[in-house]
Order: C-alpha cells, then structure tokens, then sequence
C-alpha cells in the first residue's frame, strides 16, 4: 500500500516549458487535491476533485489545469511555465470530503 | 477576506517541556478546523475538530476547538525531539473543499 505518490520528485525549467505532474492513490478515495506550498505562504489549494470525472478550482488556479484521469490519478499541468510557479507541490487525497487527509511526497519545481 | 493566523510563528523548548500553539480563524461558512504536522516533507494529517469544547487526544497531542471565540489550541505534553516540525493548522468551508491554511508554528524541541 504505497498511499499517495507523486512524480517527478524534482524538476527544472525555463520559462515557457511545459511539464505535467503526476498523482496516484491506491487508497480508493474520492477526493484528491493539489496545493503549492511557498515559504511564508503556507499551503493554498490549486485545484481538487471531488469525485471521478469532476475538478473545481481551489485558491490560486491561474496558469495550471487538471486532470481526473480515473478514481486513483489526478495530474497538474503547466501550459506555459513562469518563474512565479517555482514552489513545492503537493498532492493529497481523502475518502472524506473537507479533509486532506493523505499527502503525497511533493515535487519541487524550479522555474528559471 | 478569510484568514487563519497561528502564533507564535515559532517556538524553542527543552525536551520534556509542554507547549501550546495558537490558530484564529476569521472564516465564512466554517465546517471544521484541522491540525497537520509537517516535518521535512509532507504535512501529516493529526486531527479534525468540528464541535466546541470536545478534546481529541492522540497520545501527547491533545487540542479543542472554541467556536465562540474562533480558536483552536494544540497541546503537546513532555515533548521529544522528534515532535520538532512544523504545525500547520486549517479551517475547512462548506459548500466547497477549500482549506484555508495558516502560515504554521514551527516547534525545536532540543535535548
């Protein structure tokens, strides 16, 4: 039972570049969740899924989409990369709804 | 503008030490408060609270929720130096599965 992981774990780009995160759980939730994590910042949520086949928008979802795959993947993807996206990401998911129960290790993106 | 402020922002005690974090929260629809626990990398899910003045308890941890006065404590008796981490706490709203999550405390417990 891996719980939630993510990859990649670290990546580099430039500006401009494209890249999709990936997210899996093997725990059958239904909610699942990206945030960004930035020093001073705290966590804010990007994007979430309540269930298969539906996404919402979170706090900050400007210059990402997402997509619910199936029950157990959700991916962010970053069209056209900006330095001002270089943070930590985390995914997570949950059987409840409300609550991010579960996190993945998180990938850090540098954007240069 | 919702908001969720924790203090202190950060704290050093001694091994044995009980210590208390602070969360406020200034949020609409409010549905529940969580803490998390954040050591290198991800946040580690500690506790829900959804009703004033029931305790939840895990071991040392312990933490309450004030619904009236729009605030949480965290408690950690007898620390160790592996309860140093980062404690982030979040206010879920209704109607949609946003968290609002405060900037956190980050707790040195030394030897």
């Amino acid at each position: 039972n891996a719980g939630v992981t993510q990859t990649p774990k670290f990546q580099v780009l430039k500006t401009g570049q494209s890249m999709t995160l990936q997210c899996a759980q093997d725990m059958n939730h239904n909610s699942m969740y990206w945030y960004r994590q930035d020093p001073g910042m705290g966590l804010r949520l990007i994007y979430y899924s309540a269930s298969e086949g539906t996404t919402d928008k979170g706090e900050v979802p400007n210059g990402y989409n997402v997509s619910r795959l199936n029950k157990r993947e959700f991916s962010l993807r970053l069209e056209s990369a900006a330095p001002s996206q270089t943070s930590v990401y985390f995914c997570a998911s949950s059987e409840a709804r409300w609550v991010s129960e579960f996190f993945g290790p998180g990938t850090r993106l540098t954007v240069l | 503008e919702d908001k969720v402020v924790q203090s202190p922002l950060s704290l050093v005690v001694h091994e044995g030490d009980t210590v208390t974090l602070n969360c406020s929260y200034e949020v609409t629809n409010f549905r529940s408060l969580l803490w998390y626990k954040q050591e290198k990398k991800a946040p580690t899910f500690l506790f829900m609270l959804t009703s004033s003045g029931i305790e939840k308890k895990s071991g040392r941890l312990s933490s309450i929720l004030d619904k009236k006065e729009l605030f949480s404590i965290l408690n950690i008796t007898a620390t160790q130096t592996g309860d140093s981490a980062i404690y982030l706490c979040a206010v879920a709203q209704g109607g949609s599965e946003k968290l609002v999550f405060g900037k956190g405390t980050k707790l040195t417990v030394n030897p």
